[in-house]
């Protein structure tokens, strides 16, 4: 079974730090995306990034950046120059390439940003 | 963007009754849609997935003739909690994949609670 482990309930940040959320994952899969989910208080599930498992490239969005490291089943999330914004529930999560799969989250990461 | 509308957003009910949660897909087809439930602070636990169609095939532990799953069309999907109990109250989750490479989109999330 597919589990995705979120070691850090909750993360802060001092405002235009940098600071990396871990995730890793457990699959006996070679092919498979990894994601990391932001959801505000609005509860809003917002995709920040995406990975496929295939590609060795780290994926990046503008100030959100990956560590992927799959033998060691490994997937951190880089936030830089954090913005107040940036302050919500970040999930991990995995899913399998067959289309029409579930995601699997892991319990998530609280992350404040301080002025 | 594919945009997935759930509704209502919040619903309070009397115990017993039977609530309706909606989830339609705006710009584009969706075959299947997974349904979501989230504990305060608590991670998304896959409840069913429901397939245009079809019957819905729901995860273990999760009553089907409590949570009854309707995908009538390729733009609707239903969650109806029926007899509801406080216990039931959470945060319920519709989820859509948008294109076959693996593009997915979360509705804003419906507020159930039971008094």
């Amino acid at each position: 079974a597919q589990t995705v482990t979120q070691s850090q309930p909750e993360m802060s940040v001092q405002e235009a730090e940098t600071v990396t959320l871990s995730c890793t994952y457990d699959t006996s899969e070679s092919d498979y995306y990894l994601f990391w989910y932001k959801q505000p208080p609005s509860r809003q599930m917002i995709l920040v990034i995406r990975q496929e498992a295939y590609k060795q490239q780290n994926a990046t969005e503008n100030r959100f950046s990956v560590n992927f490291q799959k033998a060691a089943k490994s997937f951190s999330l880089k936030i830089s120059d954090s913005q107040l914004g940036d302050a919500a529930m970040y999930f991990c999560a995995y899913r399998r390439t067959n289309t029409g799969n579930q995601f699997y989250f892991g319990t998530g990461t609280s992350l404040t940003v301080i002025p | 963007g594919a945009v997935v509308s759930q509704h209502p957003s919040r619903v309070i009910c009397k115990s017993g009754t039977s609530v309706k949660i909606e989830c339609r897909s705006l710009d584009f087809q969706a075959t299947t849609m997974f349904w979501y439930r989230q504990f305060p602070k608590k991670s998304l636990m896959l409840m069913a997935t429901s397939n245009e169609g079809s019957k819905a095939t729901y995860e273990q532990g999760v009553e089907k003739d409590k949570f009854l799953i309707n995908h009538a069309s390729l733009t609707l999907s239903t969650l109806t909690v029926t007899s509801a109990h406080p216990e039931d109250s959470s945060f319920y989750i519709c989820s859509a994949r948008v294109d076959r490479a693996g593009g997915y989109t979360f509705g804003s999330g419906t507020r159930l609670t039971v008094v």
